[in-house]
């Protein structure tokens, strides 16, 4: 079946550093990739999303590209601040499994200090 | 704008006393989903509706029912709550089209309390 795999956390950084977020998937065929985020205490929002090998989604200055041959979607961002605290899960559908149902990566707590 | 809405944001229950959780959504999609979401966890996918069609998972215990009296409300019921159904709950649409996939959005989530 599907799964996804990110990079454990907790990941620290200080305002202002870059930012990945590593996250492979296995799947058969194409699935769609997503990242979420959420806030403390929030539901889930979606961050970006790739639903075609080498699309990049972008968002809020988060980017993140449908790696087929290494089966990735490594998010990314250059510049973090604070206000980007928060949970990030990268999650697919399709690709051999439900269209419908989300398989999840465990979640990756990212802290920004000022 | 559009969105999905759950009420109440926060809910505390007694041991064994049924609970409604309620989610709605002005996004007119035909697909409705209930999550459920433990500290530190990825949500866990409970059941959803695929316009009147229910489908549940596997392994949702029976405790757990739902309803979509139509395609802006739907409901989650906890017959009898333990206090291992402590958690967030989770409601999302999607706007499914057949053989395809699509995205899904999520409500802010009702955190249940059970005492």
């Amino acid at each position: 079946g599907n799964s996804v795999t990110q990079m454990e956390g907790p990941v620290t950084l200080s305002e202002e550093a870059f930012l990945t977020i590593n996250c492979t998937y296995t799947a058969t065929g194409y699935p769609s990739l997503f990242w979420y985020v959420q806030y403390p205490g929030e539901g889930l929002q979606l961050l970006l999303k790739a639903t075609k090998a080498d699309d990049k989604g972008s968002n809020k200055g988060f980017e993140a590209t449908y790696r087929k041959e290494t089966t990735s979607f490594h998010l990314e961002k250059g510049s973090v601040q604070v206000s980007d605290s928060a949970v990030y899960f990268c999650a697919l559908t399709g690709g051999g499994g439900s269209n419908y149902k989300l398989t999840f990566g465990k979640g990756t707590l990212l802290t920004v200090n000022p | 704008d559009a969105m999905v809405i759950q009420n109440p944001r926060y809910q505390v229950t007694q041991f064994g006393k049924p609970v409604t959780l309620s989610c709605s959504q002005t996004l007119n999609h035909n697909v409705m989903y209930w999550y459920q979401q433990k500290s530190s966890q990825a949500p866990k996918l409970l059941f959803h509706y695929y316009d009147k069609d229910f489908n549940n998972e596997a392994d949702t215990p029976d405790n757990f029912q739902s309803r979509r009296p139509n395609t802006s409300f739907c409901f989650l019921d906890i017959r009898s709550p333990g206090l291992g159904d402590a958690a967030m709950y989770l409601c999302a649409t999607s706007n499914l089209l057949a053989g395809e996939t699509d995205t899904q959005y999520f409500g802010p989530g009702t955190r249940l309390t059970v005492l």
